[in-house]
């Protein structure tokens, strides 16, 4: 069965650094998200990106965020300077079509990242 | 701002009893859908509500919706020790893109 991969599992990186998260979402989908959840709190939308671009985001995500679909299958997110309070697991997902609409979002398996 | 709000948040059950979980939304959306998060795992889906009067059942657990009312409902059966994990209920945003989460309810089912 078709599924989102995330890269890496775990990134723990250093305050003020920049990191890249990594997503191949299903093959078929044209719709793509990034979501945070924060430890024990609920799942919060970042962005979400259709046709090679921003199609909607959240406050969160400010200039040090950007999202970028390098090639027909990698969807990545970059945070340019990491902060403390960026320290959160963070999901995408991808879906295939709006039609009849539908919106069911399937999840990758997250990236925990850790900012010391 | 469209706000999604559970009760309960944490729910402790015995086997074979039954329950519900409550999601309700502050606007109109007329398409519901309900996770399943194990911890340090990913979000599973359960249900997708699509219109008004859904009614989704898959084993134990049965979801319904009512857009009327802006409610959802998450209705466990008779609960065994595997259903304990987090449910979280998510309503599509105003402009129909994200997806807006409810803060989920934690479900532990004691033996």
């Amino acid at each position: 069965e078709p599924e989102v991969t995330q890269t890496p599992s775990h990134q723990v990186t250093q305050m003020g650094q920049e990191v890249i998260l990594r997503c191949v979402p299903i093959s078929n989908h044209l719709y793509f998200y990034w979501y945070r959840q924060i430890l024990g709190q609920k799942v919060e939308f970042l962005v979400s990106f259709y046709n090679n671009e921003i199609s909607e985001k959240s406050e969160i995500f400010d200039d040090q965020f950007s999202v970028e679909r390098p090639d027909g299958s990698n969807f990545t997110l970059k945070i340019r300077s990491t902060k403390l309070e960026d320290s959160a697991m963070y999901f995408c997902a991808s879906s295939d079509s709006r039609r009849a609409g539908r919106n069911e979002q399937f999840f990758g398996p997250g990236t925990r990242l850790t900012v010391l | 701002e469209l706000k999604v709000e559970q009760n309960p948040l944490f729910l402790s059950m015995q086997e074979g009893k039954n329950y519900t979980i409550y999601c309700n939304y502050s606007t109109t959306s007329d398409r519901l859908y309900w996770y399943r998060q194990d911890p340090g795992k990913s979000l599973e889906s359960l249900f997708v509500l699509l219109s008004n009067g859904a009614v989704k059942q898959e084993g134990r657990l049965m979801a319904s919706l009512d857009t009327k009312a802006r409610l959802s409902t998450l209705h466990i059966t008779a609960a065994v020790h595997d259903l304990s994990a987090t449910y979280f209920c998510a309503v599509d945003g105003v402009y129909g893109n994200k997806l807006v989460f409810g803060a989920g309810t934690i479900l532990r089912v004691k033996s």
